[in-house]
């Protein structure tokens, strides 16, 4: 079945340490994005990437990095530059980056900071 | 900028009852596209409905109904007969393109549905 993967789906770090949440996906979609979920604030969009090799920072994205060498794969770094990064994460994918296009959402990851 | 603004943070409801969630957004382009998406427990975002902003037809599928009023900026969506499984939390969404032909998705801040047996 076409989908989007999201591992691990907790996670705990130390503070000061980067820990890197994986996304995959295998429905040939060009767009990916990652968001973040904090109770009472909706999602908020942190980076998005149109195609391989390309990705553009979101709302918040500071603190964060992104690559995309495969069209399949958007893996987000949570570096130690992010103060309060205890949160939900959710990856989504589309057809293309086009506002008609509905988003396709993976499990997400709940990280959490000791 | 654009804004969702979902005004009811929780809603419960005895089974059976209509349950109304309301949606208002702000948006200066002419044309974009509002969703709404549904988030049970499990935590993964489930697609419900799409409309552009020149479909102001009212839409039904099955206990699902959507009013799209753009003179009020509001894109609401009514439950009929709710059941237990209806409890989730659900997110409206405005949709646009940047320059450069991105697409940003605005979400509101979720309305969580409870829905009682």
């Amino acid at each position: 079945d076409g989908g989007i993967t999201q591992s691990p789906k907790y996670l705990f770090r130390k503070e000061g340490q980067n820990v890197t949440l994986s996304c995959e996906q295998n429905l040939n979609h060009d767009a990916m994005y990652w968001y973040r979920q904090d109770p009472g604030q909706g999602l908020r969009l942190i980076y998005y990437s149109q195609i391989v090799n390309d990705f553009q920072k979101g709302d918040i994205a500071e603190g964060y990095s992104v690559s995309r060498e495969k069209k399949e794969s958007f893996p987000l770094t949570v570096t130690s530059a992010q103060k309060n990064p205890t949160a939900f994460y959710l990856c989504a994918s589309s057809k293309q980056g086009q506002a008609v296009n509905e988003q396709f959402f993976g499990p997400g990851t709940r990280l959490t900071v000791l | 900028a654009q804004k969702v603004t979902q005004a009811q943070t929780e809603i419960s409801v005895v089974e059976k009852e209509d349950v109304t969630l309301d949606c208002v957004y702000e948006t200066r382009d002419t044309t974009y596209y509002l969703f709404w998406y549904k988030q049970p427990p499990s935590g993964e975002l489930v697609f419900l409905i799409r409309r552009n902003s020149f479909d102001e037809q009212n839409e039904i599928s099955g206990r699902y109904s959507w009013n799209f009023q753009k003179s009020t900026s509001s894109f609401n969506f009514t439950i009929t007969a709710s059941q237990v499984v209806d409890s989730a939390v659900y997110f409206c969404a405005l949709s646009e393109v940047l320059s450069g032909g991105y697409q940003k998705v605005t979400f509101g801040t979720g309305t969580k549905l409870q829905v009682i047996p």
